[in-house]
């Protein structure tokens, strides 16, 4: 069955950077491109962009260039997201999601970041 | 960029039907998904492509979509419906959520 299994949550202060990792199973890995979500406290969901998995190419969302850097290990199915210069607007649950055709079929059961001094 | 709105919140009776709106221009012309989030949990897709049910979705929800409006119905409500709705469509190569409707089941 298809997982997809995030790291735990992470505390940073500000100008900090984090990486969270998104190991996926059950499926081949390049055959379904990677996403990533981001959910504020108490708000909704906001697309941040995608990683193409044969190809390593990233697509970021309007507001999400220049501190969110996409990756990938296929050696070892996993994504990863990484935003540097956190800020404690950055606080948020960041959710990977693999996407069917079109669809964000299966998720990850999300890493809360918390960006505080 | 392309909006999708969605009411803040809908109540419906226990075992009545409850229906979420989306709205987008010409959102009929595109591709809709729902996604179901209950607290503390991640998403789950209930309708992808307007109408279609992922394996393990009960046949209660059913989903449609024209002119402006797409519609997710979920009937003979149940208290474990009570979660938050998100529909979802692609444009320009963008994921767009709508801002999410809370569901209460009465």
């Amino acid at each position: 069955q298809v997982q997809l299994v995030q790291s735990g949550s992470e505390l940073k202060k500000p100008g900090a950077s984090v990486k969270v990792s998104c190991k996926a199973s059950g499926y081949i890995f390049s055959t379904s491109a990677m996403n990533w979500v981001r959910q504020a406290p108490g708000q909704g969901l906001e697309w941040m962009g995608r990683i193409n998995t044969n190809t390593g190419k990233p697509t970021y969302a309007q507001g999400f260039t220049g501190r969110c850097v996409f990756s990938l290990d296929t050696s070892v199915s996993t994504s990863y997201l990484q935003i540097s210069s956190l800020k404690a607007e950055d606080t948020a649950v960041y959710y990977c999601a693999r996407e069917g055709l079109k669809e964000f079929d299966y998720w990850g059961q999300g890493t809360l970041v918390t960006v505080s001094s | 960029s392309y909006e999708l709105t969605q009411p803040l919140s809908v109540s419906v009776a226990l075992g009545q039907t409850a229906r979420i709106a989306c709205g987008g221009n010409n959102i009929g012309g595109k591709n809709v998904h729902w996604y179901q989030q209950r607290p503390g949990q991640a998403p789950v897709l209930v309708i992808y492509r307007d109408t279609n049910r992922p394996s393990g979705i009960p046949e209660r929800f059913s989903g449609s979509n024209s002119g402006n409006t797409a519609t997710l119905t979920i009937s003979r409500a149940q208290a474990g419906d009570e979660a938050d709705y998100y529909c979802q469509v692609w444009d320009s190569g963008t994921a767009v959520f709508g801002g999410g409707t809370k569901l209460t089941v009465l």
